[in-house]
């Protein structure tokens, strides 16, 4: 079935330094999401940005959207080390009520 | 807030014994989902609820099966437990279909010996 990508699968960085993550999808989409998920619990919703978008902004947060390219990309600025978690991206599939979610980048934010 | 609650952070389980994983949600919503978690294969969907008693297979239903009898609970059942389903199971809901986003439990992490 189809599965997104998240790329890179792990970053580290240093605190204050921004993180950049991107997502590859498969099919067309209505939607794509980000979510963070801190070690060993559920996921949080960090933000959603629809097919007819290019960019969205959520405080610290900064994604974008390439339908063309079938891409996005989540930017964290200033990185602290509470933002150290796993990140995925989830589509829709148009017609279902399925989300597809990508395997994941791990962040380590270094103090 | 949304809260979604899952009965279990840890569970172990002996190879063949039937498991209940329950979910709670709080806030009225018509449909959930059950997934697991596991490394390198990201969240895969094992069954969808769109409203009380209706239920629909994802991607992974073999060796699942799953209640919804009020609203608000969500069941996963492992009818006789395996190896190969030491895994993260995560609930979540969401308000309906028109509401994109969805509100996830803490997970439960289950091992079968």
């Amino acid at each position: 079935s189809q599965q997104g990508e998240e790329d890179p699968q792990a970053l580290s960085i240093q605190e204050g330094e921004n993180a950049t993550m991107n997502c590859s999808y498969k099919t067309s989409i209505n939607n794509l999401q980000w979510y963070r998920q801190n070690s060993g619990r559920g996921l949080v919703h960090l933000i959603l940005i629809r097919s007819n978008e290019r960019e969205k902004h959520s405080g610290r947060l900064r994604v974008t959207l390439d339908t063309s390219k079938k891409s996005s990309s989540l930017l964290i600025t200033a990185s602290r080390a509470a933002d150290t978690a796993s990140y995925f991206c989830a589509t829709d599939a148009p017609g279902t009520y399925k989300y597809i979610f990508g395997t994941g980048t791990r962040l380590k934010v270094l103090a | 807030d949304v809260k979604v609650t899952q009965s279990s952070r840890y569970l172990v389980k002996r190879t063949g014994e039937k498991v209940f994983l329950e979910c709670v949600q709080d806030m009225d919503h018509e449909n959930m989902f059950w997934y697991r978690q596991d490394p390198g294969l990201g969240l895969r969907l094992i069954y969808f609820s769109y409203d009380v008693k209706m239920k629909e297979k994802g991607d992974i239903p073999e060796g699942y099966s799953v209640s919804r009898e009020k609203k608000e609970r969500f069941s996963l059942i492992l009818e006789s437990a395996s190896t190969n389903q030491t895994s993260m199971y995560l609930c979540a809901s969401r308000q309906g279909v028109w509401d994109e986003k969805l509100f996830f439990g803490s997970g439960t992490q289950l091992s079968v010996l």
